[in-house]
């Protein structure tokens, strides 16, 4: 049973444009996500997270948004450039510390 | 800093045969977390070490995987005998209990084909 979704398994987008990556959940004990971007070859790195006393969290051109009622969270990319082609993971966490939940990815592809 | 280190970084060995894939975790780091990612699975936590303890090993998948901790710096995960279904990317990743974000590190991953 997969606790944590994404639904999409791939997404194309033009550069310049909002890039919009989504992420579903169910256990409702998950009190922190965090947003992994993964390129080929390489080992999947940290981007941004959010607690969910938050409902959202900004760094730079990375937005990611929470809404707890629907045990959704999305992660906005604007504008998107080529190099932001890589697979998104999307991770949930219980309270305290614990292990981190992945979801199965989503490949995004921004064309020039 | 150096990340995590895996090695090695590409793995081909004939079914039965053993295999050892080794991490070396950021130094200072007090968890250690053994993941593998398959098409058909993503990305599966299969065992995590705190302090060089291992705490979960619910994800390993059978007996004969097996993973160790012998001191803060090297951790190992073994398969033996191997199987083609074992066939997969293996990632190390470490952590800092402190850290607040409950962010891990990843290394690069070992792809492991067993023909």
């Amino acid at each position: 049973d997969q606790q944590v979704k994404q639904n999409s398994p791939s997404l194309s987008v033009q550069e310049g444009r909002i890039s919009i990556l989504n992420c579903d959940y169910t256990n409702s004990m998950f009190d922190y996500f965090l947003w992994y971007k993964k390129y080929p070859a390489e080992g999947p790195t940290f981007l941004i997270s959010i607690s969910s006393i938050k409902d959202k969290n900004e760094d730079g051109r990375f937005t990611v948004f929470l809404n707890k009622s629907a045990k959704h969270l999305s992660l906005h990319i604007v504008p998107s450039q080529p190099g932001d082609s890589a697979v998104y993971f999307c991770a949930a966490s219980g309270s305290g510390y614990s292990t981190l939940t992945f979801g199965k990815g989503t490949m995004l592809l921004v064309s020039p | 800093d150096a990340g995590v280190i895996q090695s090695p970084r590409h793995e081909v060995t004939e079914m039965g045969q053993e295999v050892t894939l080794r991490c070396k975790p950021i130094s200072g780091h007090d968890y250690l977390f053994w993941y593998r990612q398959t098409m058909m699975r993503g990305l599966e936590l299969l065992i995590y070490f705190n302090n060089n303890v291992p705490i979960d090993d619910s994800g390993m998948p059978e007996d004969r995987f097996s993973a160790k901790m012998p001191n803060a710096s090297f951790s190992t995960l073994k398969i033996q005998p191997s199987e083609p279904r074992d066939s997969a990317v293996y990632f190390c990743a470490s952590s800092l209990r402190t850290s607040g974000n409950r962010e891990q590190f990843f290394g690069p991953g070992t792809r492991l084909t067993v023909l």
